[in-house]
């Protein structure tokens, strides 16, 4: 992920409505790829992943997509509920590393 | 699930002390533990890489003689902040990854740093 900001972009929506996080990554090498869930104060907790040679994964209301050609990566969230306020953060890791890197983050603010 | 439990989530300290930061692997083996550090508002950014039982590799602009990482066992590692200084005031928050290879990472709860 590029992580470049000192601040975090706000994502605002209603609840019930559909959250569409994105996230724009900078190693071409990179062939797996993490979306975490952080809430205040607490550590990162693992949304879905997804591996590079997929552009689609579904989970339980949650659909991560990857389009390798533009380095970008989306977090699609159905029904948005209030409990899913939040800074969701995405990550990659580059191959023959072990380590992540984060993405700046979006944070994800749901009105009720 | 794996879980990955951090003591303490809070500590307060004075400017100069020391303070260790535990972070354990409570159902899996973790060969490989991470340290984050995040300041508020910020992303995570890695400090260093630890395998058990062999040194810490530390990210450029890390000192790694200020935070001590040790990994002696399978499941605990520790991160020591030495003579902290409140620039060293951050939320510090670990992650370990299991004999599965590229297995998802799991984060603890994170620890906040406050030196005064």
């Amino acid at each position: 992920g590029e992580s470049v900001g000192l601040h975090l972009p706000t994502l605002s929506v209603q609840e019930g409505d559909n959250s569409i996080i994105n996230c724009a990554y900078s190693n071409s090498a990179s062939d797996y790829f993490i979306w975490y869930k952080q809430e205040s104060g607490k550590g990162p907790q693992f949304i879905i992943d997804i591996r590079s040679n997929m552009d689609k994964r579904q989970g339980q209301r949650v659909t991560v997509l990857l389009n390798k050609t533009v380095k970008h990566l989306s977090l699609q969230i159905a029904a948005t509920q209030p409990g899913d306020s939040a800074v969701y953060f995405c990550a990659d890791l580059p191959l023959g590393r072990r380590a992540l890197t984060f993405g700046s983050g979006t944070r994800l603010q749901v009105q009720p | 699930g794996a879980v990955v439990s951090q003591h303490p989530s809070r500590v307060i300290c004075k400017s100069g002390t020391s303070v260790k930061i535990e972070c354990r692997s409570l159902d899996f083996q973790a060969t490989t533990m991470f340290w984050y550090r995040q300041f508020p508002k910020q992303s995570l950014m890695l400090m260093a890489t630890s395998n058990e039982g062999s040194k810490a590799t530390y990210e450029q602009g890390v000192e790694k003689d200020k935070f001590l990482i040790n990994h002696a066992s399978l499941t605990l590692s520790t991160l020591t902040v030495t003579s902290a200084h409140p620039e060293d005031s951050s939320f510090y928050i670990c992650s370990a990854s299991g004999t599965g290879g590229d297995s998802p990472l799991h984060f603890g709860n994170g620890t906040r740093l406050t030196v005064t």
